[in-house]
């Protein structure tokens, strides 16, 4: 579980400022996500990541931009921040083996945007 | 477009009883579905997924492609099996594609078990 991290674990920001959600792995997995966990919507997927400096949209990704400098991080970054990205955010990274696929998520970062 | 539906936000039972999370897909094919569960305090983990047919924790899940459901079932609930459960589906791929994790996950039930 220690091998996808996420930091901060807790942020409080203001409406309009830039924010920075970091994810690291330390499998060396090629894909990573990013989720939104929100009550009503379960999680949706906001950007994910098929290698470094691979990215693309997910299901809700405006208001948001991710890099993949490197294969082992993955930060989430909020332009300018709003009320409605108050939201609990997870990483996650794709194993896969010969015959199947896991997923493994962080521990999510709670952001709320004031 | 693919579609997981978890009818219910919450369900509670009493300890010993036994427990259904209900999960409904849309899917073009024979899809893969997976059960994730997250407990309070603790990062979303795998549960089960149907390919492998096993047993978790107690909990079993059965793909009925007729009625497209994945419901998730526990004869026996305990407390500790409080959490919330989220049901989830990968994206259509080609013949010997794969999804890479990228999944589609429902609403999300949250299980209460009562002492």
């Amino acid at each position: 579980d220690a091998g996808i991290t996420q930091s901060p674990r807790y942020k409080i920001t203001e409406t309009g400022r830039q924010v920075t959600l970091m994810c690291h792995q330390t499998w060396s997995h090629s894909y990573m996500f990013w989720y939104r966990q929100d009550l009503g919507h379960g999680l949706r997927l906001i950007y994910y990541s098929a290698a470094a400096d691979i990215t693309d949209k997910g299901e809700v990704p405006d208001g948001y931009v991710v890099s993949r400098s490197k294969t082992e991080n993955f930060p989430l970054t909020l332009e300018s921040a709003t009320r409605s990205q108050t939201s609990v955010y997870f990483c996650a990274s794709t194993e896969r083996t010969l015959v199947q696929e896991t997923q493994y998520f962080g521990p999510g970062t709670r952001l709320l945007v004031l | 477009a693919q579609r997981v539906t978890q009818p219910e936000k919450l369900l509670s039972v009493f300890k010993g009883a036994p427990v259904e999370l209900k999960c409904n897909y849309s899917y073009s094919g024979s899809p893969e579905l997976f059960w994730y569960v997250q407990y309070s305090r603790q990062r979303l983990q795998l549960l089960l997924r149907h390919i492998s047919r096993e047993s978790i924790k107690g909990f079993t899940a059965d793909l009925n492609k007729g009625e497209t459901s994945f419901h998730l079932k526990k004869p026996f609930a305990q407390e500790e099996d409080s959490a919330m459960y989220y049901c989830a589906l990968p994206p259509l791929t080609n013949a010997g594609g794969t999804s890479y994790g990228k999944l589609t996950f429902g609403q999300g039930t949250i299980l209460t078990v009562h002492p």
